[in-house]
């Protein structure tokens, strides 16, 4: 948590391209990496998230890789699609705290 | 299963008017409550949050308010608004740091 940042503010993609959104994060105590998808209009909602004892973890075409040396974790999306545009957030976070810290935000435009 | 529910969907108010929303969680007992605001084109910010009845912390000084007074209601609230209170309002509950948000209140003060 404490200072996020997500790298870029925006991103515009060929269907069926992929797409990587990077998230940096400030605190080292971080041990909980989720991100969450906001369509037009809607609520956020959670779509992969990854625990600080693992690299890795893969969803069908969505991925989300760890490096907590470097205190940043990345959204991988293969084989896009007109549906995954939207704003994603990530939201590191340290386990026993309240203080939820969300990122600035990536705009997705899958072109058709 | 869980639910929350939010209300209103929308709301217009003028500057200088109260404010009152509403946010209730069913189907879990003693949950975490959270409001957040998302400006226009922005990020979420954590505006309140609440570890159970009558418990409030602040994250952010503002003109707004937060109150518990059941174990699954959440209120937020304003004596007075101000323009920039505009925004998208939403409620949240979260399970093993897993936010759940409800459908949000869209508030435009004018």
């Amino acid at each position: 948590g404490e200072n996020v940042e997500q790298h870029p503010s925006t991103l515009s993609v060929q269907e069926g391209d992929s797409a990587v959104i990077k998230c940096t994060y400030s605190d080292s105590a971080s041990n909980y990496f989720p991100w969450y998808k906001q369509e037009l209009g809607k609520r956020p909602q959670l779509i992969i998230d990854i625990r600080s004892n693992v690299g890795e973890k893969k969803d069908q075409r969505i991925a989300v890789t760890l490096n907590k040396t470097a205190k940043h974790f990345s959204l991988h999306i293969t084989e896009t699609q007109p549906e995954d545009s939207a704003v994603y957030f990530c939201a590191p976070h340290t386990s026993g705290t309240y203080k939820y810290i969300f990122g600035t935000g990536t705009r997705l435009k899958v072109l058709a | 299963s869980q639910t929350i529910h939010q209300w209103p969907a929308t709301l217009v108010q003028p500057v200088g008017s109260p404010l009152s929303l509403e946010c209730t969680v069913e189907g879990t007992s003693n949950p975490n409550l959270y409001w957040y605001r998302q400006a226009a084109g922005r990020g979420l910010q954590l505006l309140f949050y609440s570890v159970g009845i009558g418990q409030i912390s602040s994250e952010v000084p503002q003109n707004l308010s937060a109150s518990r007074p059941q174990d699954r209601q959440f209120i937020l609230s304003s004596k007075k608004l101000l323009l920039s209170d505009s925004g998208f309002y939403l409620c949240a509950w979260d399970r093993t740091y897993e936010q759940y948000f409800g459908p949000g209140t869209r508030l435009t003060v004018t």
